[in-house]
């Protein structure tokens, strides 16, 4: 069980662009999910907290209006890359988890390899 | 937040039991010592949670000193499958904090 889906795993795309990538909780209902950037070679970055029905949360030094994020359901939430440029590229990552946060673990998704040419 | 301090890497063998060993002295009493590990070009996978007490399950083992000071996750028979970098975190609990912060971790290498 506890399985999170994100989609899709590889895109490559022109610079100026902009990608969705989805992350859905295939058999529990998360009220929130998290989004991470892990560049080469780094450890994951906590880019924001994704909560259902309402607005998400940035870490400082995330820009909001570059990297949109949807949580309208239980089970999907979205990152929107808008006009996309090289420096975006990078291995992003989500993940959920449910009930008592400290005491639950995090169920992350595969990841999704962006490049922006 | 409180830290971690893990080596940066270790190396085993297969079919040998592995020790990573986790330091974290500030660590507060109300704090849960959490693993994650990751394989190359994967997100990350949990492993193993603990409070107080010693834990099993059927992935690894964690041991708690009685300080709480430090933990060590215990892979009992290392496999080729095993090779990943091991994330050791601490989740305070109540609250919204939450969030999981990632250091550089172990990156653990299996020889054949």
């Amino acid at each position: 069980g506890a399985v999170v889906s994100q989609h899709p795993s590889w895109v490559i795309c022109k610079s100026g662009t902009s990608v969705k990538i989805e992350c859905r909780s295939l058999d529990f209902q998360a009220t929130t999910m998290f989004w991470y950037r892990q560049f080469p070679k780094q450890s994951l970055m906590l880019m924001a907290t994704s909560n259902e029905g309402s607005k998400a949360t940035y870490e400082q030094g995330v820009e909001k209006d570059k990297f949109l994020i949807n949580h309208a359901s239980l089970t999907l939430s979205t990152l929107t890359v808008t006009s996309a440029h090289p420096e975006d590229s990078s291995f992003y990552i989500c993940s959920a988890s449910t009930g008592d946060y400290s005491n639950q673990p995090q169920h992350f998704g595969d990841g999704t390899r962006l490049s922006i040419l | 937040d409180a830290k971690t301090t893990q080596p940066n890497s270790m190396e085993s063998n297969e079919e040998e039991p592995v020790h990573l060993p986790c330091n974290h002295s500030t660590i507060s009493g109300t704090d849960y010592i959490h693993w994650y590990r990751q394989l190359p070009s994967q997100g990350p996978e949990y492993v193993i949670h603990g409070l107080t007490s010693n834990v099993n399950n059927r992935m690894a083992s964690l041991a708690i000193a009685e300080d709480r000071k430090s933990s060590t996750l215990i892979l009992h028979r290392a496999t080729l499958r095993d090779a990943a970098v091991y994330y050791c975190i601490l989740r305070p609990s109540g609250g919204s904090n939450y969030k999981l912060t990632f250091g550089k971790g172990t990156l653990l290498t299996v020889n054949p």
